[in-house]
């Protein structure tokens, strides 16, 4: 199992301004995650942190809007740049096993006004 | 593609009642099953899950059969209670390794 510190668990941030959200394993990990969830909606996976290579963004996500560092195993960040209030979401970070269940963080619950 | 399907919520159940939340599936060879639930003001956690044709995952009451022939991993409870009240999420892990989820399904129950 993993253990995962993800923080802040939120933050009202003014538009036009940037936060950046921090995500702490206790364990080393190869890949990390960052998904969305908007309110009601599902989890949309945002892009994939590898140590030591740049992430691999999905679909309709960039990285100039969502910069992300993973500078070690145990740790990554995402920043959400020049926010706007459809930014308001739940981010996630999370760490999966081939086959096995996901760990997440306990989420950053962003609203921005 | 890849795809979860599960049944629109919310779903509005009394305490004590049966609850069966409905996920169907598709995706090419074996992928593993989940059931994932969020509790107001948490983060996302494991419930149960199901890696080949047939396993039962169970915990906590809830159980969720894999059943192949009929694409489906379907999550019931025989009795629930009010602290059931959560986001309930089916979701596979298929042949590329890709998480894949469904939309969620709120569940209250009502005391």
């Amino acid at each position: 199992s993993a253990v995962i510190s993800q923080k802040p668990s939120r933050d009202i941030c003014q538009r036009g301004t940037s936060l950046t959200i921090q995500c702490q394993v206790d364990s080393q990990v190869t890949m990390m995650f960052w998904y969305r969830q908007q309110p009601g909606q599902s989890l949309t996976l945002i892009a994939t942190a590898n140590q030591g290579s740049e992430a691999t963004y999905e679909s309709g996500f960039v990285i100039d809007k969502f910069p992300i560092s993973r500078p070690n195993l145990t740790f990554s960040t995402l920043t959400v740049s020049n926010m706007s209030p459809e930014d308001s979401s739940i981010y996630l970070c999370s760490v999966e096993g081939v086959g096995t269940e996901a760990f997440f963080g306990q989420g950053t619950r962003l609203t921005v006004v | 593609g890849d795809s979860v399907t599960q049944m629109e919520g919310p779903v509005t159940l009394s305490e004590e009642a049966f609850l069966t939340i409905n996920c169907t599936y598709t995706a090419t060879g074996y992928p593993s099953l989940f059931w994932y639930v969020q509790y107001p003001g948490e983060g996302l956690q494991l419930l149960l899950k199901a890696t080949k044709a047939d396993d039962k995952g169970s915990n906590k009451g809830f159980e969720a059969t894999y059943r192949k022939e009929t694409t489906s991993f379907h999550l019931e409870k025989g009795s629930v209670q009010v602290s059931d009240s959560a986001v309930y999420f089916c979701a596979l892990t298929n042949s590329n390794y890709q998480l894949i989820w469904g939309a969620g399904t709120k569940l209250i129950i009502k005391p």
